[in-house]
């Protein structure tokens, strides 16, 4: 089935510091991917996507590459700042005629001043 | 413009009763899906609407999930009979037609359903 799997446990940096999370995935056919950030009390937002192989991502700083050949959309960030602490959720969407998302379990970043 | 809200934001049951969770998607927004996230875990899929039929809800846990969209537009989650492990946030996120094209999932606040 779809799946995806991201890197284990909560990121604690420094402000300025560079941030990169591992997502990786399972899935038949050419899925599209997707970011979601979720900061304290708020809902899932759209962080940014990619539809296609090679395609990169970008949006507030943050960007991330979909890798056929590695199956992988790692996130990137070059210089995080407080406001960026945020629970960080990669996604994919299926390219079967299933339109659900299928969700990896999310990774807290929690960036210190 | 307005985005996905959800009512009500908390709710704590006792064990036995019966819920129901409401969504209210992005006005002109055909599919509406439900997900169910376990605390410290991503959204699991439950069923999903495009306008008022429900094509996929092959992520219900069991029978006393259930879902409706009658008018096409508002929702209605139902959990019969809560057990503890229903606890959990339920979130709806609505989007454009994504009949055979990806569109971007938009997503409402959530209900944080304890079960006592």
């Amino acid at each position: 089935g779809n799946s995806v799997t991201q890197m284990e446990g909560p990121v604690t940096l420094s402000e300025e510091a560079f941030l990169t999370i591992n997502c990786t995935y399972t899935a038949t056919g050419y899925p599209s991917l997707f970011w979601y950030v979720q900061y304290p009390g708020e809902g899932l937002q759209l962080l940014l996507k990619a539809t296609k192989a090679d395609d990169k991502g970008s949006n507030k700083g943050f960007e991330a590459t979909y890798r056929k050949e590695t199956t992988s959309f790692h996130l990137e960030k070059g210089s995080v700042q407080v406001s960026d602490s945020a629970v960080y959720f990669c996604a994919l969407h299926a390219s079967d005629g299933n339109n659900r998302l299928a969700f990896g379990k999310g990774n807290q970043v929690v960036v210190i001043p | 413009g307005a985005g996905v809200s959800q009512s009500p934001r908390y709710k704590v049951a006792k064990r036995g009763q019966d819920v129901a969770l409401r969504c209210d998607p992005i006005s002109g927004h055909v599919s509406l899906f439900w997900y169910q996230q376990a605390l410290g875990q991503g959204p699991e899929f439950l069923t999903y609407f495009q306008n008022e039929a429900q094509l996929d809800k092959s992520g219900l846990p069991s029978d006393r999930f259930f879902a409706e969209r009658p008018e096409g537009s508002v929702s209605t989650l139902k959990i019969q009979r809560t057990q503890q492990e229903d606890s959990a946030v339920y979130l709806c996120a609505s989007s454009l037609y994504s009949g055979g094209a990806v569109y971007t999932q938009y997503f409402g606040p959530g209900t944080r359903l304890t079960v006592l």
